[in-house]
């Protein structure tokens, strides 16, 4: 059974720093793009960053370029996204997915989230 | 980036009722579009992928159709477990970009 649990979410003052990690099971992790998502009340689902198989290509959405890292470890099947100089706006619940593996640009699972609260 | 439109923002159905949600890329994103259904405190669930594909487990009442920009996803006969939040999802280019939801209540 495929499982991604997320953790490291959690109340940071804005400035702060936060790395969230998400652990995957039940599937070879190092055939798939991986993904964070999250989401808002006030705008929905929003697409983060993404990772290629080997670590080699990385997105990332424009409001987090230079803040945020994606990495992976295929070794601990882990995916983890280091955040810095985190803002209000960047308060969210966070999602792991995992990207399909034949590449149509859906994500196939997801975690359960995780939150992060950015507030003074 | 690539927006995506999803109309209506909500709406209001039956048990039975057969609905229909739209979603329009701003620019052609040929059949690269998936639906998504969510449900509160949890995390969405894929449901159509590529346009028109039933993910596995999803139930035959959920069909979607379109190319280009414009795309629809149809729930042929309303059941209780489908009150939930649908949104589309381009899978064309990155960044990946998700309508606004559409929110299906009950009547």
């Amino acid at each position: 059974e495929v499982q991604l649990l997320e953790s490291g979410g959690g109340l940071v003052q804005p400035g702060g720093s936060l790395r969230l990690t998400c652990a995957a099971s039940g599937f070879t992790f190092s055939s798939h793009w991986m993904s964070w998502v999250r989401q808002t009340p006030g705008k929905g689902l929003e697409w983060v960053a993404n990772i290629q198989q080997d670590g080699s290509e990385k997105n990332y959405v424009d409001s987090v370029k230079g803040r945020f890292t994606i990495s992976r470890d295929n070794a601990k099947k882990s995916m983890y996204l280091q955040m810095n100089s985190l803002r209000v706006e960047d308060t969210a619940v966070y999602y792991c997915a995992r990207d399909d593996y034949g590449g149509n640009g859906h994500f196939d699972y997801w975690g359960q989230g995780t939150l992060v609260a950015v507030s003074s | 980036d690539i927006q995506m439109t999803q109309s209506p923002s909500s709406l209001s159905a039956s048990v039975g009722d057969r609905v229909t949600i739209t979603c329009r890329a701003s620019q052609s994103i040929s059949r690269y579009l998936n639906w998504y259904q969510q449900k509160p405190g949890k995390a969405p669930k894929v449901l159509i992928y590529v346009a028109s594909s039933l993910q596995s487990g999803v139930p035959s009442r959920f069909s979607g159709s379109g190319s280009g920009t414009n795309f629809t996803l149809t729930i042929s006969s309303l059941q209780p477990e489908d009150f939930a939040t649908y949104y589309c999802q381009q899978g064309f280019r990155t960044p990946r970009t998700f309508g606004q939801g559409t929110r299906v209540d009950s009547k």
